[in-house]
């Protein structure tokens, strides 16, 4: 079955300190890879998207995220940690144009 | 913000009536998508529609069904809703292509009592 792991509910960081919210995936053939981020009463924003190409992605707000087809992940990351970045982070997975999987998200608290 | 836009923002339903739920997609995406968000879950693919064809469907029973219109502009109609029907309903738009990414409205929370 086609799925997205996101093994953490909760990741808790300092601010300032390096993040990794981490993603596998078991999909057939070669999928497309997103992270969306989702604020409180808000609908889910886009961050970045591995198709092809480099295995590091770089998207909005400083995140970036490594893509390793060996292993089935992509792991977010940032070096330095807001307050801000505070939010639920939603891997997800096309295998096709006609399907889409979500992970079922990380809740990433910063503390000050 | 995006350009996506869905109403209305909340709706209260019985068990067994019907609700229509709206999308209206960003400028130049011809593709919409739907999505069922339960609370603390990801977001489920309900289905896909691209030039007013639906072509991608997830693992949702037929009282689930759609339309997108000339515009672009889309609905999700649910048909004998039930109490696991509750949820936050997101539609999001995108270009054509399994590799562009979507733009989310901010979602209609429906509640079924």
């Amino acid at each position: 079955a086609q799925s997205v792991a996101q093994p953490e509910d909760q990741v808790n960081v300092a601010e300032g300190n390096p993040l990794t919210v981490k993603c596998t995936y078991s999909v057939s053939g070669n999928p497309y890879l997103f992270w969306y981020v989702q604020y409180p009463n808000r609908g889910l924003q886009f961050l970045l998207k591995y198709i092809t190409g480099d295995n590091l992605v770089k998207g909005s707000y400083g995140f970036e995220a490594e893509f390793n087809k060996s292993q089935t992940s992509f792991h977010l990351k940032k070096p330095s940690a807001l307050v801000s970045d505070s939010a639920l982070y939603f891997c997800a997975v096309r295998p096709n144009n006609n399907d889409m999987r979500f992970g079922a998200g990380t809740r990433l608290t910063v503390k000050p | 913000e995006t350009g996506v836009t869905q109403s209305p923002t909340h709706l209260i339903k019985t068990r067994g009536q019907q609700v229509t739920l709206r999308c209206s997609s960003q400028s130049g995406h011809n593709t919409v998508s739907w999505y069922q968000q339960a609370l603390g879950q990801g977001p489920q693919f309900i289905f896909q529609y691209y030039r007013e064809e639906e072509n991608g469907r997830g693992n949702f029973p037929p009282r689930f069904s759609g339309l997108q219109f000339p515009n672009y502009s889309s609905e999700l109609n649910v048909n004998a809703l039930e109490l696991d029907d509750s949820a936050l309903y997101l539609c999001a738009s995108s270009l054509g292509g399994a590799g562009y990414e979507q733009y989310f409205g901010p979602g209609t929370r429906l509640t079924v009592t």
